[in-house]
């Protein structure tokens, strides 16, 4: 079945390091990959997405490349900062008329370290 | 502030009761989605409305049920409550492809 697997589990950087967060998925026809931040007690937030089209896309210090082939899809941050800190997870869909289930991964958690 | 609302924020009851869940969608978005969040099974997808259809199933039980009605707004209902069905239950809405997700209602069953 549809499946998307995310590592680390938990990631603990100093600030101003980068770090990389890495999700493969199971479903060869997936064409869309979003990323969201979850703080605490709040819902999921969208910080970037993908979609299959394009190999990598950037918005300042978030970064999203995605392997096809492999299907594979990496978040990275770069010069990270205290308000980094939160959950994050990787997903993946089959967009198609209108049809738009997203498959989550298990989730990062990452801790900036001031 | 994503403009997704969800009521209420919490919900405390009783096991084999019913409880109705709301979620109001951004305005002009067609489709709302609905996850359930847990500790040992991460954000699974629920159910997808568009424009008031059922339009993708995820893994919902039979005791649970959601509707969307013509102002767009969805409610999930879920009954003969379990203790497992504690959890944190997200609606999201989208216009295109971005699913912008609501606070969340977080649901213990006593």
């Amino acid at each position: 079945g549809e499946n998307v697997e995310q590592h680390p589990s938990t990631l603990s950087v100093q600030e101003g390091d980068s770090a990389v967060i890495k999700c493969t998925y199971s479903d060869s026809a997936s064409n869309y990959f979003p990323w969201y931040k979850q703080e605490l007690g709040k819902g999921p937030q969208l910080i970037i997405d993908i979609r299959s089209n394009v190999g990598e896309k950037k918005d300042q210090r978030i970064a999203v490349t995605l392997n096809k082939t492999a299907k594979h899809f990496s978040l990275h941050i770069t010069e990270t900062q205290p308000e980094d800190s939160a959950v994050y997870f990787c997903a993946a869909s089959r967009l198609s008329g209108g049809y738009n289930k997203l498959i989550f991964g298990a989730g990062t958690r990452l801790a900036v370290h001031p | 502030d994503s403009g997704v609302t969800q009521t209420p924020k919490h919900l405390i009851t009783a096991t084999g009761q019913r409880v109705t869940l709301r979620c109001s969608p951004r305005s002009g978005d067609l489709s709302v989605y609905w996850y359930q969040q847990s500790l040992d099974q991460g954000l699974q997808f629920l159910i997808q409305y568009y424009n008031g259809e059922e339009r993708a199933k995820g893994n919902i039980l039979e005791r649970f049920s959601a509707q969307q009605f013509p102002d767009l707004h969805s409610e999930l209902n879920l009954s003969s409550l379990e203790l497992g069905d504690s959890a944190l239950y997200f609606c999201a809405s989208s216009v295109e492809d971005t699913q912008y997700f609501g606070p969340g209602t977080r649901l213990t069953v006593l």
